[in-house]
């Protein structure tokens, strides 16, 4: 089965500055798609970048950037300049079929 | 265009009680789903309509929970009776493509925060 693991359950950023949050997951599938949502305290989903895994590119969204590494199935969201809007909870993603699998989250905070 | 809707945002409700919720999706959206998001883990799929019709409901406690996407537009979620551990949050999304579409984009509702005492 496929599965996604973070194993960064909080993470704290300098506002300005950048971070990474890391991802993992499990496939034996050789083509899908990967997704990075951010869920602010509105509870609102909202899809911030998305990676195909037959694409070599990482994908680029503006400040947020992602680090694909196909062989390692690693996925991890780079953000640039982080801002206070930022601070949310992040979930990876995995499309299984048109579901989505989603990780633990990772809960980021952005210091003034 | 307007997003994901979910009504009501809170519910309060005892345990063995029953509760029903709603979501309109993105006009056009072919498919479906509702998660439950227990607190400080990512969601789970519950059940996944195309149309009005069932794609994936394994996840779904068929004893006490159901779903209807009737007409293909708007669905409910019922839990009947309810159990402390169905504390949650309830999200509806939707997406624009046919299930199976690995590049299908789900968009999210704000979702509803049930809370069974």
């Amino acid at each position: 089965a496929q599965t996604v693991t973070q194993s960064q359950p909080e993470m704290s950023v300098q506002e300005a500055e950048t971070v990474t949050l890391s991802c993992t997951y499990d496939t034996s599938e050789s083509d899908y798609y990967l997704f990075w949502y951010k869920q602010p305290p509105s509870r609102q989903m909202i899809l911030v970048i998305r990676q195909e895994a037959y694409k070599q590119q990482n994908a680029t969204e503006n400040r947020f950037s992602v680090n694909f590494q196909k062989a390692a199935k690693s996925f991890s969201l780079k953000i640039s300049d982080s801002q206070l809007g930022d601070a949310a909870m992040y979930f990876c993603a995995y499309n299984q079929g048109g579901k989505l699998i989603f990780g633990q989250g990772t809960e980021l905070s952005v210091k003034p | 265009e307007a997003g994901v809707a979910q009504s009501p945002r809170y519910k309060i409700i005892e345990k063995r009680q029953s509760v029903a919720f709603w979501c309109n999706p993105i006009s056009g959206h072919a498919t479906l789903y509702w998660y439950q998001q227990i607190l400080g883990q990512g969601p789970k799929l519950l059940i996944q309509f195309q149309n009005n019709g069932v794609v994936d409901d394994s996840q779904l406690p068929k004893d006490r929970f159901s779903a209807e996407r009737l007409k293909g537009v708007d669905s409910t979620l019922k839990i009947q009776p309810a159990k402390l551990e169905d504390s949650a949050v309830y999200l509806c999304a939707s997406s624009l493509l046919g299930s199976g579409s690995l590049a299908d984009t789900q968009y999210f509702g704000p979702g509803t925060r049930l809370t069974v005492l």
